[in-house]
């Protein structure tokens, strides 16, 4: 049973970046499968950021697009979501999550909470 | 791209069977068999329960079927039950060549 984690910090200033990894267990990122980043507001709604493939292969929300990275490091199997100039707006629960399209999005994490402080 | 079209809430009594639906457009919901459905409880992280408009991971129960017509998505829920009160939510690939994936807004089933 394949197990994800977030991990990063809690808080972050508002125009910096956050940075937050996805550590994943019992399960090689390299074997396959898309790996993800979808976020969500209190109270709100589910948002998809972007997703990575094994081989660096990388999709971006096109709203997010201009201020998102996501890379992969299959040495530590994980994979990483930096979001630069970050504002309140960005204030969410961040989950990693593994699958896409088609089969959908089948393991998550426990999800993150990030608040951006002015 | 827009966010799908969910109704903000639902409701039925145990035993009951109640759908869900999820409207997009042609060129999300309804140019493509991707459709996935997401139950969230409060404070967990969402769970797949049904892929490609109609399939079930292992371990969901038949309980939870996925359909589609034109446009709209629907999750229908068979023989309510208590512990099936939670927020819904739909998503669908939205092509053009892009791994692009858009969420519904949430539907939350009360189960009375």
């Amino acid at each position: 049973q394949v197990q994800l984690q977030e991990s990063g910090p809690g808080l972050v200033k508002s125009s910096e970046t956050l940075s937050l990894t996805c550590a994943v267990s019992d399960y090689s990122i390299s074997s396959d499968y898309y790996w993800g980043w979808i976020r969500q507001p209190p109270g709100k709604g589910l948002e998809w950021i972007g997703s990575i493939y094994h081989s660096g292969s990388t999709y971006y929300n096109p709203s997010l697009k201009s201020r998102v990275t996501i890379s992969v490091d299959t040495s530590k199997n994980q994979f990483s979501l930096k979001l630069s100039s970050v504002t309140a707006a960005d204030r969410s629960v961040y989950y990693c999550a593994r699958g896409g399209y088609r089969y959908g999005f089948d393991s998550w994490g426990q999800g993150t909470l990030v608040t951006v402080s002015s | 791209q827009s966010a799908l079209t969910q109704p903000r809430s639902v409701s039925g009594s145990p035993g009951q069977s109640v759908t869900i639906s999820c409207t997009g457009t042609s060129s999300d919901v309804g140019g493509y068999n991707y459709v996935s459905w997401y139950q969230q409880h409060p404070g967990k992280a969402p769970k797949l329960m049904t892929y490609e408009v109609s399939k079930r991971p292992s371990g969901v129960p038949d309980r939870f079927s996925g359909s589609k017509s034109g446009n709209t998505a629907s999750l229908t829920i068979s023989g309510l039950q208590a512990e099936d009160e939670a927020d819904y939510y739909c998503c669908s690939y939205v092509g053009s060549d892009t791994f692009a994936v858009v969420f519904g807004g949430g539907t939350k089933l009360t189960v009375l």
